[in-house]
Formats: structure tokens, C-alpha cells, sequence
């Protein structure tokens, strides 16, 4: 049972170049949500999706895209990437409204 | 507002010993979740327990407990004779019942040392 994975796993980017972060889960959970952790943060919600084709800001949307078009994925875009955005990205997924969420393995993202 | 603290940046402790973590949080709702998750030096995060605002019992599991207080509004968490192998960083969270984001304090490192 692979769970929730992402990928790439470690990423180098330079400012400005777009990049997308992938998070697949195997569960068919409903909800799904992107974190970035920073230091002296903790984790703090970008997005989230409540189903296919749901998807609605976080705490930190700012310079993200994300899109739910199947259940099991949902991509995070960096439309034009900053140093600000270096940090680690992680996925989550739960089943319903009120479920514990799943957190994915994480995504390291550093920006030049 | 949700907020959750951790006022323990690090801590260290010699294998074998006792250790709390504290966990301090702030919420106006009635209803609502906390959970504690581990994140080993790996990296990836690991739920460890979710506790509901109507359940004040405390919980053992094996060398880990949690003492859930809503008077002082706390959630600790203590390690019995630490190991190696507890070495990570420890993220206390709430989040109001139904809602989407989950509120994270900024996690205590703890180090335990052989």
C-alpha cells in the first residue's frame, strides 16, 4: 500500500522558472492539502482540496496554483518561483471532514 | 484564531529518562481536534494521536502518554525512558472540527542521548 507519495523528493530551481510539486495517494481519500514547513513556522496550509475539481486558499496561497482534476492527484505549481519559496512541501490527504490528515513524505525545494 | 505553542525550542535528555512535552494551545471554539505528530530525522511526519475536545481522558501507548487538560488548555506528551530511537522533532496541532487547516505549533526537538 504506497499511501501518499510526492515527488520530485529534492528539487533545485531558479527564480522565476516554474515548477510543479506532484502528490498521488492510493487511498481515494476526499481532501487534500499542500503545508510548506519553514523554521520558526511550523507547518502552514498553501491549499487545500475537498474533492475532484474543489479546490480553495490556505493560510499562504500566495504564488501557489494548485488543480484537483482526479481524485488521487493534486499538483502544486510554483507559477514563477522565489527565494521565499525554498522550504519543505508536504502533502496530506484525509478521508472526510473530521478524519486525522496523512502527511506525504515531503518535498525539499530550494530556489536560487 | 487557532494557535498552537510549543515554548520548548529543544530539548536533550540521557536514554532511559522521562521527558514532557509541552503543548499549549489557544481556540474559541467548543469543538475542535489536537493531534501530535513525530517528524524523525528522515523527515517525514508521523501521526502519533488525535484527541477530541469532549474526550479529556488520558491516553497510554506503550512508553507514550498524553495528558489532555481543557482548564489549562494543554495537550502534553511524555516519553517514558526515552530511547534513541524517540529522537526527532515533535509537532503538537488543533484544528477545528470540520474545518481544513491545521494549525501547527513550531515543534520541539528533542534529543536523546545513548
Amino acid at each position: 500500500d504506497a499511501g501518499i507519495t510526492q515527488s520530485p523528493r529534492y528539487k533545485i530551481t531558479e527564480t522565476g522558472r516554474q515548477v510543479t510539486l506532484m502528490c498521488h495517494q492510493t487511498w481515494s481519500h476526499s481532501y487534500m492539502f499542500w503545508y510548506r514547513q519553514d523554521l520558526g513556522h511550523g507547518l502552514r496550509l498553501i491549499y487545500y482540496s475537498a474533492a475532484a475539481d474543489i479546490t480553495d486558499k490556505g493560510e499562504v496561497p500566495d504564488g501557489y496554483v494548485v488543480s484537483r482534476s482526479k481524485t488521487e492527484n493534486f499538483p502544486l505549481t510554483l507559477e514563477s518561483a522565489t527565494r521565499s519559496q525554498t522550504s519543505v512541501y508536504f502533502c496530506a490527504s484525509r478521508v472526510g471532514a473530521i478524519e486525522t490528515q496523512y502527511f506525504g513524505p515531503g518535498t525539499r525545494l530550494l530556489v536560487l | 484564531a487557532q494557535k498552537v505553542t510549543q515554548a520548548q525550542t529543544e530539548i536533550s535528555v540521557v536514554e532511559k529518562e522521562d521527558v514532557t512535552l509541552d503543548c499549549v494551545y489557544e481556540t474559541r471554539d467548543t469543538t475542535y481536534y489536537l493531534f501530535w505528530y513525530k517528524q524523525p530525522p528522515s523527515g517525514e511526519l508521523v501521526f502519533l494521536i488525535r484527541r477530541n475536545s469532549f474526550d479529556e481522558q488520558n491516553e497510554i501507548s506503550g512508553r507514550y502518554s498524553w495528558n489532555f487538560q481543557k482548564s489549562t488548555s494543554s495537550f502534553n506528551f511524555t516519553i517514558t525512558a526515552s530511547q534513541v530511537v524517540d529522537s526527532a522533532v515533535y509537532f503538537c496541532a488543533l484544528i477545528r472540527t470540520g474545518a481544513n487547516n491545521l494549525f501547527f505549533g513550531t515543534g520541539t526537538r528533542l534529543t536523546v542521548i545513548p
